[in-house]
């Protein structure tokens, strides 16, 4: 089945130590987005490609990555972690080739630790 | 800059019964896309249920509802026939019609509970 795919579910990193997330999807999408989730919130924006065009939410720290290497994949690169950086990371997609246009297809999220 | 808000952090019902969530939404614009989604504990969001803003008919989607008012800028969310799986956390989110990309702005959640 096509879909939104995330690695690792689960990530533990120590405070300061860079870390990568991955996000691939089968869906052919030409949008993809970063969303930060932390406990009881609701998801926050940080960043979309719309194809290799990549936007930046005015929040998002500096500290937050992301590279699009093809339609397929993307990455969110956390350059130096927080304790504060600990949350789940929503990856989502969107755009036509499957389902309406309007619709963002969601990854099931990689929880990050940070120790 | 558009703003979401669920007022019901927690609600509870009983399996087969029926329970609306409610949303209301604050924008300028005329012409926007508002949705439901479900995220249950440890799973991936999907999508419930969307409405347009031009169509004035509520979305329906098997057993869930929705009761658009326009005016009020409210976007409440029937779930009938309540069943176990229902369980999850309920965003409410808004976007823009405009532009290529669809930026959505959630609410904060309300989490539901389906007593058997």
């Amino acid at each position: 089945d096509a879909m939104v795919i995330q690695n690792p579910r689960y990530q533990v990193t120590q405070f300061g130590k860079p870390v990568t997330l991955s996000c691939s999807q089968t869906l052919n999408h030409n949008v993809m987005y970063w969303y930060q989730q932390k406990s009881s919130q609701a998801p926050k924006l940080l960043f979309h490609y719309y194809d290799k065009d990549f936007n930046n939410e005015a929040d998002t720290p500096d500290n937050f990555q992301s590279r699009r290497p093809n339609t397929s994949f993307c990455f969110l690169d956390i350059r130096s972690p927080g304790l504060g950086d600990a949350a789940m990371y929503l990856c989502a997609t969107s755009g036509p080739g499957a389902g309406v246009l309007d619709t963002q297809y969601f990854g099931p999220g990689t929880r990050l630790t940070v120790l | 800059a558009q703003t979401v808000t669920q007022s019901q952090p927690e609600m509870s019902v009983q399996e087969a019964e029926t329970v609306t969530l409610s949303c209301t939404y604050d924008t300028s614009e005329s012409d926007y896309y508002l949705f439901w989604y479900k995220q249950p504990p440890s799973r991936q969001m999907i999508l419930v249920i969307r409405q347009e803003a031009y169509k004035q008919q509520n979305a329906t989607e098997n057993r869930f509802s929705v009761n658009f008012q326009k005016a009020a800028k409210s976007f409440s969310l029937k779930i009938s026939d309540s069943q176990l799986g229902d369980a999850a956390m309920y965003f409410c989110a808004y976007r823009s019609s405009g532009g290529a990309t669809n930026k959505l702005i959630f609410g904060t959640g309300t989490l539901l509970a389906v007593q058997p």
